[in-house]
């Protein structure tokens, strides 16, 4: 079965420009997360959305917004981007989103120049 | 503030020896907890979870923790290292559900031939 994927692989953007970044869940799964890891740091949780709603939203601007489709993919939009917005963007699936584990995707390398 | 740390920045061991990578918690109620790896360029893969239940947790590739209430620990195990072990490890926890995760701030294993 095909894991978590994520599209782009890697993004070059320069700073005011705007991202989305997609996420495909693992067949099943209706529950994604999406984190940002900045380089030497742990993930750092974004959004979390569950049958199309959103369950909850990390400390981040309002800049960054999401939404998940009927098919259970998700897309993470990044508006007037900054040159502190470079980081590897994960997405994660679980089956549920209180017990079930979370599932991570390769990720989506943003450089903003 | 509810958080995870991972006190060693890198740890090294011999290949075949046993190798721990440390953890504790600082979380109200009962935590997920949860040991996540992740391989250059790559996103995090799962190896196992705390939720509740027997103390001692195993999981994938020969790892197991085990949950430690009076000392607030969550220290990963493996009896005998292996040298594709060497990557980043990250602790991570839920408050109370595996919704929104906080990880750790990562620790470097290296195993050495």
């Amino acid at each position: 079965d095909a894991g978590v994927t994520q599209s782009p692989t890697h993004l070059i953007k320069t700073r005011g420009q705007h991202v989305t970044l997609r996420c495909s869940p693992i067949s099943g799964h209706k529950s994604v997360s999406w984190y940002q890891q900045v380089l030497g740091q742990g993930p750092q949780f974004i959004f979390q959305y569950y049958e199309k709603e959103e369950r909850g939203r990390g400390n981040f601007p309002d800049r960054f917004s999401a939404r998940q489709f009927p098919n259970y993919s998700s897309e993470l939009n990044v508006n007037a981007l900054l040159l502190g917005d470079s980081a590897l963007y994960l997405c994660a699936s679980s089956s549920e989103p209180s017990r079930g584990t979370q599932y991570f995707g390769p990720g989506t390398r943003l450089l903003v120049l | 503030a509810q958080s995870v740390a991972q006190p060693e920045d890198q740890v090294n061991v011999a290949e075949g020896n046993p190798l721990t990578v440390k953890c504790t918690y600082s979380v109200s109620g009962n935590p997920y907890l949860f040991w996540y790896v992740q391989y250059p360029n790559r996103g995090l893969q799962f190896l196992l979870k705390y939720i509740t239940g027997d103390n001692l947790v195993k999981g994938s590739y020969g790892f197991e923790a085990e949950f430690n209430k009076s000392q607030t620990s969550f220290h990963l195990k493996k009896p005998s290292a292996l040298v594709s072990d060497s990557a980043l490890y990250f602790c991570a926890f839920g408050a109370g559900s595996a919704r929104q995760l906080t990880f750790g701030s990562g620790t470097q294993l290296t195993v050495l031939p």
